[in-house]
């Protein structure tokens, strides 16, 4: 079974702090993404990385950064927490198919970590 | 850029059939797949379809019509377990493997 893990379920932050989210999965996937999530808005991209090293900008990356030093471990940074950020954030890597599923393109999410900034 | 829409809720009975449609206009397309997200749990894929047609798995089927940029999951004997958020998304042709989703069907099942 494919796991992703987060290194928090819930976050408590005050504004201007640095803020790291870790992820980690255990599958080797090359590709991973992180997304947040708020009410009526969907999943929204803010960064992924499609190998140790590399990222590319994702549709809402402004006031983050990301860090890929290892294959299985991605970071999201917050810079500067601001009282916008408070929302869930989801990390997924994405990999070949599970037993009977037909894609090559199923992302695998972790539990996510709900961040409230104050 | 991109854009997928999809029905904000639905609402349906225990063991009746449900269909949430997704159109979607985005720059590359790949294939389409579909999310089950409960409350306060994280999405878990669903379904994929990367060429025209249904597929089936289960009690859930996708369908895909790529001239027409839409799509559709049906669930089936809908169950109160069924209850939840189902998100859209489309992979775009990119080896990253980049996706963009729809804003989510709340779904709804009464006994």
């Amino acid at each position: 079974d494919v796991k992703v893990t987060q290194s928090s379920r819930y976050l408590v932050k005050r504004t201007g702090e640095k803020v790291f989210l870790e992820c980690v999965q255990d599958m080797d996937h090359e590709n991973m993404f992180w997304y947040r999530q708020d009410p009526g808005l969907g999943l929204r991209l803010i960064y992924f990385s499609y190998d140790v090293k590399m990222k590319e900008k994702g549709d809402i990356p402004e006031g983050y950064s990301v860090s890929r030093e290892k294959k299985e471990r991605f970071s999201l940074i917050l810079e500067s927490a601001s009282t916008n950020q408070t929302s869930m954030y989801l990390c997924a890597s994405l990999g070949g198919p599970l037993a009977g599923a037909k894609s090559t393109d199923t992302q695998y999410f972790g539990p996510g970590t709900r961040l409230t900034v104050l | 850029g991109q854009s997928l829409e999809q029905p904000s809720e639905v609402t349906a009975v225990e063991g009746a059939i449900v269909q949430i449609n997704c159109t979607y206009q985005t720059s590359g397309f790949y294939g389409l797949s579909w999310y089950q997200q409960h409350d306060g749990g994280a999405p878990t894929f669903l379904s994929y379809n990367g060429l025209d047609g249904l597929e089936e798995t289960g009690r859930f089927s996708s369908f895909l019509s790529r001239s027409d940029s839409y799509g559709y999951l049906l669930l089936q004997e809908l169950q109160m377990k069924d209850s939840a958020s189902y998100f859209c998304a489309v992979s775009l042709n990119t080896n990253a493997g980049k996706s963009t989703f729809g804003d989510g069907t709340t779904l709804t099942v009464k006994p």
